[in-house]
């Protein structure tokens, strides 16, 4: 495809569920970020990727939260034990290089909310 | 603690106006910043900005960089209804997590 593609859209889930949402950047792209947006809050990052590895975690808001990237393309994001504090648009990004920043493509992201 | 403020949170303007957006920022090891217009979901990018004092321009958009102070300003001339988004304002502290940090944003509602 064109662009990043994030999947579901919408995901509407009950307190202490698990959720997984997935991510498909545009080929080629090496890096890939996953952010959280809360309401009314600026977009808050949780983990990056450059390939298959994540060398920084260090966003990520707790150990119910995780990310895997496999064959240097498809990413997921899990979140277990789902709390309403889980409740935000979660987007990904991809850029062509990793390291520092150049230009990040965001997806459409997906709406979590916790009920 | 890298932080990014933006101002206003929110602006109402009418369709020919001319607006400036402001971006302050507080973070190590700075090296650029990025505007973004965010409409529905997904952020697109607008501008990424390195050097003082270099306008860069886009049609009815421009925006520059001051490092000594610490801000940038976006500013969009003759506005049209379909400016009306949220412009994110995000600095890269090339720091370890290799994202960014981000503001608030700014919520600006063009009015016919």
């Amino acid at each position: 495809g064109a662009g990043v593609s994030q999947s579901p859209s919408n995901k509407v889930t009950e307190k202490g569920k698990d959720v997984e949402l997935r991510c498909d950047p545009i080929s080629g792209h090496t890096a890939l970020y996953w952010y959280r947006q809360s309401l009314g809050q600026g977009l808050e990052f949780l983990i990056y990727f450059q390939g298959n590895s994540a060398p920084d975690k260090s966003g990520l808001p707790s150990d119910r939260f995780s990310a895997e990237r496999t064959g240097g393309s498809v990413s997921t994001l899990t979140i277990q034990r789902t709390q309403q504090e889980d409740s935000a648009v979660y987007l990904c990004a991809s850029s062509q290089r990793g390291g520092r920043f150049h230009e990040q493509y965001f997806g459409p992201g997906t709406r979590l909310t916790v009920t | 603690e890298d932080k990014v403020v933006q101002s206003p949170l929110s602006l109402v303007v009418h369709e020919g106006d001319t607006v400036t957006l402001n971006c302050s920022y507080e973070v190590t090891n700075f090296r650029s910043l990025l505007w973004y217009k965010q409409e529905k979901k997904a952020p697109t990018f607008l501008f990424m900005l390195t050097s003082s004092g270099i306008e860069k321009k886009s049609g009815r958009l421009s925006s520059i960089l001051d490092k000594k102070e610490l801000f940038s300003i976006l500013n969009i001339t003759a506005t049209q209804t379909g400016d009306s988004a949220i412009y994110l304002c995000a600095a890269d502290s090339g720091g370890g997590a290799d994202g960014l940090t981000f503001g608030k944003g700014t919520h600006l509602i063009i009015q016919p």
